[in-house]
């Protein structure tokens, strides 16, 4: 079993909707949870990360997480054509390394 | 200020040949790790250099691959011989220190393409 688990789409909405990326993981242990976003041809950068459970927004995108369920989401509002990337879930193991899901592919159709 | 730059983007090899991907940190930055992503997959941590020493290398997959950073600058990862399994991006990221990880202060470059024929 995977220690993280994303679908990886692809997921294609039209501009303005609100998209919905999820993952769940498997290690209760994890504390820290990271949403990267990847461009084509480009290194992941981070977009937002949480501390435990609860939500934590940032202008068009809100990252929660449910520690008893297992699962952390990220809620892209008023989406706009420049959000078309990858979207990956990464957890903090230990303090240092990250346990990546395999992403999910947006595109955001004007 | 320059990010973490990573050469060559793309290599196209024959299988049981030998390549060198290079990666180049950000100044001032002692944390360096090497990432890979095969076709796929999710992106699987490989190992973590602090300065020139390695703090963690246990995503390693083998012996056919040795990580370097002389000098604590720039670091080396090289795979010989080559298999087709070794085909993917490798992603290079530094850090100031160990714990920029937990606040987001890890950067990630553009990574090396692999192509192992």
């Amino acid at each position: 079993q995977k220690e993280v688990e994303q679908d990886p789409g692809p997921l294609s909405v039209p501009e303005g909707a609100i998209v919905s990326l999820n993952c769940t993981y498997s290690n209760s242990a994890f504390q820290y949870f990271m949403w990267y976003r990847q461009y084509s041809r480009k290194g992941p950068e981070l977009l937002m990360y949480t501390y435990s459970s609860g939500n934590k927004e940032d202008g068009r995108f809100t990252a929660q997480v449910d520690k008893s369920s297992k699962y952390i989401s990220l809620f892209i509002r008023d989406s706009q054509p420049s959000d078309s990337a990858t979207y990956l879930c990464a957890l903090i193991q230990g303090a240092q390394k990250l346990v990546f899901g395999q992403g999910t592919r947006l595109t955001i159709n004007p | 200020e320059a990010g973490v730059t990573q050469f060559p983007s793309h290599s196209v090899i024959e299988k049981g040949q030998t390549v060198t991907l290079r990666c180049d940190p950000i100044s001032g930055h002692d944390n360096l790790y090497w990432y890979r992503r095969v076709m796929g997959k999710e992106i699987k941590f490989l190992l973590h250099f602090v300065k020139e020493s390695k703090q963690d290398e246990s995503g390693m997959p083998n012996n056919r691959f040795l990580a370097e950073r002389t000098g604590g600058t720039y670091s080396t990862l090289k795979v010989q011989p080559a298999e087709l399994e070794d085909s993917g991006v490798y992603f290079c990221a530094s850090s100031p220190r160990a714990d920029s990880t937990l606040t987001g202060e890890l950067f990630f470059g553009e990574g090396s393409r692999l192509t192992v024929l």
